[in-house]
């Protein structure tokens, strides 16, 4: 089980540029969500998609958006960047039916914006 | 609103000794808890969960203890190792499962010396 991938690992891009990162949920997961980490902050929650549905939404603008394919692997896009969008993004995989089960993460794509 | 709090950025601790990584909510609807353990370049994995019907919650090394009323809780590690050395997030789903938005702490960053 390879577990949840991400890809890039690193970036580098100019403000007012976009970028697309991308995400393949662990095995057998149906629900990923996407977070922005700071440094020495938490990550924060950006939105989650389910059945190619975003599904919920965190307190980000519209600058972010994303896409859920039907083998449930998802994109996350951000158009116009700013310096403030430098951060880990990371991705996480669940089922929507274990409601107790843990969201599994990938290692992060590390984007810096010059 | 930081509805989840981690007061400590940092913690040092003997190897063998126990670690005491501490956390507390404001938001009395939360009732699922989550540590997270996050080592550089990795994405955060899951550590151990607290239901809030419960008070404390074991596996292994680590216990994880929740107080209601006073809205806090706390991971213990013990004995701790030198490979416990890491960030450790406390987070809480806004709803629901797991599966959910997380909310996160800052994170404590634990090192454990040899």
């Amino acid at each position: 089980d390879a577990g949840v991938t991400q890809s890039p690992t690193h970036l580098i891009k100019t403000r007012g540029q976009q970028v697309t990162l991308r995400c393949s949920p662990k095995s057998g997961h149906d629900t990923v969500s996407w977070y922005q980490q700071a440094l020495g902050q938490g990550p924060q929650f950006i939105f989650q998609y389910y059945e190619e549905e975003e599904r919920q939404r965190g307190n980000f603008p519209d600058r972010f958006s994303g896409h859920q394919f039907p083998n449930y692997s998802s994109e996350l896009n951000v158009n116009a960047l700013l310096l403030g969008d430098s951060a880990l993004y990371l991705c996480a995989s669940s089922r929507l039916d274990r409601v107790h089960g843990e969201a599994f993460f990938g290692q992060g794509t590390r984007l810096t914006v010059v | 609103d930081q509805q989840v709090k981690q007061n400590s950025p940092s913690l040092s601790v003997q190897e063998g000794r126990i670690s005491i990584l501490n956390c507390d909510y404001t938001n009395s609807m939360f009732d699922y808890f989550l540590w997270y353990k996050k080592y550089p370049a990795e994405g955060p994995t899951f550590l151990i969960s607290i239901s809030s019907i419960k008070d404390k919650n074991e596996d292994g090394r680590f216990t994880v203890f929740l107080n209601k009323s006073a809205k806090h809780l706390s991971l213990h590690i013990v004995p701790s190792q030198p490979g416990d050395s890491a960030v450790y997030f406390c987070a809480s789903p806004t709803k629901g499962g797991a599966t959910n938005k997380l909310i996160f702490g800052t994170g404590t960053l634990l090192a454990v010396q040899p």
